[in-house]
């Protein structure tokens, strides 16, 4: 079945360093790819996507690529804010049927002044 | 506000008691979506909804949970007998279909089964 493998948290970082958070993915056939947040005390939020390969999404300073080749999508940030700290979930959805989303296990992320 | 609801925000019951959780979707979405959240882990699909219609159900939703949209609005998740693993939070999910299916989640319900 379709599965999502991140990196282990927590990634503990200073104000304004770079940040990667990596993704890879087990699916049948094109999914779409998803990163969601989950700010302290708040639900789940989409913060990009991509749906073919090649595809770059985009928000907030956080991009991601969706690369078929090595089945990854990788977020990445050139300047993290304490601000960003929150746990980030990489999703996929399948195309078929009701387009189910299958998440990571999630990398908490804490930026320290 | 116009997003995803969930009630009660919080619910704790003992074990053995029957709990329902509602959901009120995104007034214009057709589908919705509840998943469960253990601690340190993503969420897991349970089931999913077009319209009224329950379109698939994982093999996690034992036969003591059963989820219902009757009109095609609102959803209601009852679990029966209430176990103290079932202590999670229950997130409910509604989106307009398409190719790429974004999902807009609600706050969820956490449950803890004493």
């Amino acid at each position: 079945g379709d599965s999502v493998t991140q990196m282990e948290g927590p990634v503990t970082l200073s104000e304004e360093a770079f940040l990667t958070i990596n993704c890879t993915y087990t699916a049948t056939g094109y999914p779409s790819l998803f990163w969601y947040v989950q700010y302290p005390g708040e639900g789940l939020q989409l913060l990009l996507k991509a749906t073919k390969a090649d595809d770059k999404g985009s928000n907030k300073g956080f991009e991601a690529t969706y690369r078929k080749e090595t089945t990854s999508f990788h977020l990445e940030k050139g300047s993290v804010q304490v601000s960003d700290s929150a746990v980030y979930f990489c999703a996929l959805s399948d195309r078929g049927g009701g387009n189910k989303l299958t998440f990571g296990t999630g990398t908490q992320l804490k930026v320290e002044l | 506000d116009t997003g995803v609801s969930q009630n009660p925000r919080h619910k704790i019951t003992k074990r053995g008691q029957n709990v329902t959780f509602r959901c009120d979707p995104i007034s214009e979405h057709n589908r919705l979506y509840w998943y469960r959240q253990t601690l340190g882990q993503g969420p897991e699909f349970l089931t999913y909804f077009q319209n009224e219609a329950q379109l698939e159900k994982s093999r996690l939703l034992s036969d003591r949970f059963s989820a219902e949209r009757p009109k095609g609005s609102f959803s209601t998740l009852e679990i029966q007998r209430t176990e103290q693993g079932d202590s999670a939070m229950y997130l409910c999910a509604s989106s307009s279909g398409g190719q790429v299916n974004e999902q807009f989640f609600g706050p969820g319900t956490r449950l803890t089964v004493l």
